[in-house]
């Protein structure tokens, strides 16, 4: 089945710096690819989707772009803020499920 | 449009309690899905339910663990017989359908405590 390997964290960073988060899928065809975000004691909220080859996802300064060539769906922010601090997860749909990288702790120290 | 609602939010229960834990889908979705999340590890995929049925329950325990969405209110996920290692965060989403690409929409999550 389609399945996404998510860079592993922790991660911490300064107040400004950029951040990327690399996620790679595996999958048959194009499915549409997600990034999650999970605030410390909270449920997942939906950051950004793309749909099909080539989209850029864009959200809160987020942005992500759907490469076929590279099986990849990385995740980026120019300048973070210590309100980014949380956790991210990549995914892409299963079946009628969606399966999920092992997430990301983003740490922003101000 | 409310968003999903899961409730309780925290729950603690003694070991070999029962655990019961509601989701009411987001209006207009019939799709409910549950996922576990232990304590420093993603989240897990348990059950996919449409209304009256369970689609697919490959994530689901084998043993007391247990789900059902009927046709009137919410959908549950039961655990009969809780034992510590059940401590974890338990969310619900729902879609609209369960065609790929769809978005899924998470509620809060549900904080289960075994003591």
């Amino acid at each position: 089945g389609n399945s996404v390997t998510q860079m592993e964290g922790p991660v911490t960073l300064s107040e400004e710096a950029f951040l990327t988060i690399n996620c790679t899928y595996t999958a048959t065809g194009y499915p549409s690819l997600f990034w999650y975000v999970q605030y410390p004691g909270e449920g997942l909220q939906l950051l950004l989707k793309a749909t099909k080859a080539d989209d850029k996802g864009s959200n809160k300064g987020f942005e992500a772009t759907y490469r076929k060539e590279t099986t990849s769906f990385h995740l980026e922010k120019g300048s973070v803020q210590v309100s980014d601090s949380a956790v991210y997860f990549c995914a892409l749909p299963n079946d009628y499920k969606l399966s999920f990288g092992a997430g990301t702790t983003v740490t922003v120290r101000a | 449009n409310a968003g999903v609602m899961q409730n309780p939010r925290h729950l603690v229960r003694r070991r070999g309690q029962e655990a019961r834990l509601r989701c009411s889908p987001m209006k207009g979705h019939s799709h409910v899905y549950w996922y576990r999340q232990l304590p420093e590890e993603g989240l897990k995929f348990m059950v996919y339910l449409q209304k009256e049925n369970i689609i697919d329950e490959s994530g689901m325990p084998k043993e007391r663990f247990s789900a059902e969405f009927p046709k009137e209110g919410p959908s549950i996920l039961r655990i009969q017989q809780v034992v510590r290692g059940d401590s974890a965060a338990y969310f619900c989403a729902s879609s609209p359908t369960g065609d790929d690409g769809n978005t899924i929409y998470f509620g809060e999550g549900s904080w289960l405590t075994v003591v």
